[in-house]
């Protein structure tokens, strides 16, 4: 079956600028979670939906940073006003359900580069 | 506080070698998950294993095996008759029981030389 999508998989911006990045879970699947992962680093939590609501944003660096999953199924991280340190891969995640015991399926990942 | 450690950065082996990829941990909680993720040179990250802290049973899945020991907070990952396809970059991921928020090192690349 399909697993996790994220679009784009590249995006190229200039600081500055608003970005949106896409991800489409796995069918069925109630918790959706953003990572972000640094060059040579292990993925590092952003914010994680129970169905459409957000649980969790502890991990968002600031208030550019914002997410949404308005139908409990595809979820938008937007980052506003980019700057280059937000350059890095950023990942979604979809699990069946919360608990830790279901593994959370990673989707490819977009690579953002902030010029 | 929380925290992976993967001391090995990088491996090189040759075809058909053993090896180990070592993993760390540190929690506080008695009831905690471990995980191990490989990532390709594609970029996905794949799912490999999950593990309670209530288990401590050596696993075994083809040329892959486990070893998980709270006594040393390891949980080691070993490949057996490594081939080319294993080339990669390994994570090892800790979640605490009622936690969704996974830890995770900052992984072992693994090359495998033909």
């Amino acid at each position: 079956g399909a697993g996790v999508s994220q679009s784009p998989r590249y995006k190229v911006t200039k600081r500055g600028q608003d970005v949106a990045l896409r991800c489409d879970p796995i069918s069925g699947h109630v918790s959706l979670y953003w990572y972000r992962q640094a060059l040579g680093q292990g993925p590092e939590f952003l914010t994680y939906f129970n169905y459409e609501a957000q649980q969790d944003k502890s991990g968002l660096p600031n208030d550019r940073f914002s997410a949404e999953r308005p139908e409990g199924s595809i979820s938008t991280l937007t980052i506003q006003r980019t700057e280059q340190r937000d350059s890095a891969m950023y990942r979604c995640a979809s699990s069946l359900t919360a608990s830790v015991y279901n593994e959370q399926f990673f989707g490819p990942g977009t690579r953002l580069t902030v010029l | 506080a929380q925290k992976v450690t993967q001391a090995q950065t990088e491996i090189s082996v040759v075809e058909k070698e053993d090896v180990t990829l070592d993993c760390v941990y540190e929690t506080r909680d008695t009831t905690y998950y471990l995980f191990w993720y490989k990532q390709p040179p594609s970029g996905e990250l794949v799912f490999l294993i999950r593990r309670n802290s209530f288990d401590e049973q050596n696993e075994i899945s083809g040329r892959y095996s486990w070893n998980f020991q709270k006594s040393t907070s390891s949980f080691n990952f070993t490949i057996t008759a490594s081939q080319v396809v294993d080339s990669a970059v390994y994570f090892c991921a800790l979640a605490s029981s009622g936690t969704y928020k996974y830890i995770f090192g900052t992984g072992t690349r693994l090359k495998v030389l033909a």
